[in-house]
């Protein structure tokens, strides 16, 4: 079963829009951590979050933030101001304590940021 | 600090040679994992060492692959004998320990197999 599920598959928008990336995940871990990571062009995997099941608190990273919630199993990521820059593919992830914490990933969402 | 690095980033081989990748985790990190994208599919977790053990080989595809984690230093993956199927990118991924803040994976940059 798909452990994490990101609907959309790929988002353009204009520079300067606000873009919304979704994350849907499903678990019957009590402990578990969601992770999303940023692929650029350049291939490699970039960590940019990751917040614990225990914390629903949302968290802010200058034009990055993050809305954890519990009761619709999301963990949503919103690039505020978008920038070129940020054009890459996201992957929303999932690792629970039951699991020995391996990674489940998400499909990824590539984000095309047009000048 | 380094980080997670890879070797090598491409390789093209035909298909029934043999291929071997190898990874170099963060200094001190006692969590290797391995994980591959084919083709354009989900990045799917292959195996898990902690230390110089296996510790999770659950996601690993057949037996034409092997792992080996020297020391709990570097680690290999080898394909033998590689098949169309198995092109895609492998990715290392490494870990200070299991649970709390320590818990978070760092990538390398990948490998980029053909299978021609």
């Amino acid at each position: 079963a798909q452990k994490v599920t990101q609907a959309q598959t790929e988002i353009s928008v204009v520079e300067k829009e606000d873009v919304t990336l979704d994350c849907v995940y499903e678990t019957r871990d009590t402990t578990y951590y969601l992770f999303w990571y940023k692929q650029p062009p350049s291939g490699e995997l970039v960590f940019l979050i990751r917040r614990n099941s225990f914390d629903e608190q949302n968290e802010i990273s200058g034009r990055y933030s993050w809305n954890f919630q519990k009761s619709t199993s999301s963990f949503n990521f919103t690039i505020t101001a978008s920038q070129v820059v940020d054009s890459a593919v996201y992957f929303c992830a999932l690792s629970e304590a039951q699991g020995d914490y391996k990674l489940s990933f998400g499909a990824g969402t590539t984000v095309t940021v047009r000048a | 600090e380094a980080g997670v690095t890879q070797f090598p980033s491409h390789s093209v081989i035909e298909k029934g040679q043999t291929v071997t990748l190898r990874c170099d985790p963060i200094s001190g990190h006692d969590n290797l994992y391995w994980y591959r994208r084919v083709m354009g599919k989900e990045i799917k977790f292959l195996l898990h060492f902690v230390k110089e053990s296996k510790q999770d080989e659950s996601g690993m595809p057949n037996n034409r692959f092997l792992a080996e984690r020297t020391g709990g230093t570097y680690s290999t993956l080898k394909v033998q004998p590689a098949e169309l199927e198995d092109s895609g990118v492998y990715f290392c991924a490494s870990s200070q320990g299991t649970g709390g803040v320590t818990e978070t994976q760092y990538f390398g940059p990948g490998t980029r197999l053909l299978v021609l």
